[in-house]
């Protein structure tokens, strides 16, 4: 089964506040993905990490490799309306094997 | 450049029919994947490719078939629909040995009667 903890699994936030979710894992992962799924799409992919303690930021949002290699966080500042959507993080044990993906953290910005 | 391609987006099928769901990629990536999306599940991996003529399971992969003739092309075959295959499915692909940073096709949503 899915062996990727993702929390929380839904915010309401109102438009302006910062936003943070994590991802966490029992074993080890050696990429952490982070992809964001509008509603009828497909997920899309927002950041990618390969290195353990890697920061790295796409315009708003950065995303961290945890340095234990277990964990990735993803923090979304000053949040606008079209950031509603479920983010999704995935990760990869090594080059030869398929991403596993968490279950989504849904997140709704109030006006 | 179309990336992706999921045909059909919509299908309603009978309990016991077969069908295939189409996948295309045309940034001739290696390793492709199925996943299927059910509420509160995330995304569940299918069946999986790194290459042309070869196929693995992924987590679910029972009721399902898929071959790889091309690159291009990674099809899903439904052998006999059942209503517990209601779902939306995705197809991604991505480049080389590290097989990250998947990009995604706009889904299949199935629904079995």
């Amino acid at each position: 089964g899915q062996q990727l903890n993702q929390s929380p699994q839904s915010m309401f936030i109102q438009e302006g506040e910062d936003v943070s979710m994590n991802c966490t894992s029992s074993s080890i992962f050696n990429t952490w993905l982070w992809y964001k799924q509008d509603p009828g799409e497909g997920p899309v992919l927002l950041i990618a990490l390969y290195k353990a303690g890697e920061l790295t930021s796409n315009g708003r949002l950065t995303a961290q490799f945890g340095i234990t290699r277990k964990d990735s966080f993803l923090n979304i500042s000053a949040s606008i309306p079209s950031d509603v959507g479920i983010y999704f993080c995935a990760g990869q044990r090594s080059g030869n094997t398929p991403l596993v993906f968490g279950k989504g953290t849904r997140l709704s910005v109030i006006a | 450049n179309a990336g992706v391609t999921q045909t059909p987006k919509f299908q309603v099928l009978k309990t016991g029919q077969s069908m295939t769901l189409q996948c295309a990629q045309d940034m001739n990536h290696e390793y492709m994947s199925w996943y299927r999306q059910d509420p509160g599940m995330g995304l569940r991996l299918i069946h999986y490719s790194v290459g042309a003529g070869i196929t693995d399971q992924g987590e679910v992969p029972n009721g399902y078939n898929v071959s790889r003739s091309t690159t291009e092309d990674f099809p899903l075959r439904l052998l006999s629909a059942a209503p517990s295959q209601t779902s939306v499915y995705f197809c991604a692909s991505s480049r080389g040995v590290r097989r990250t940073e998947a990009f995604f096709g706009q889904g299949t949503r199935l629904t079995v009667v």
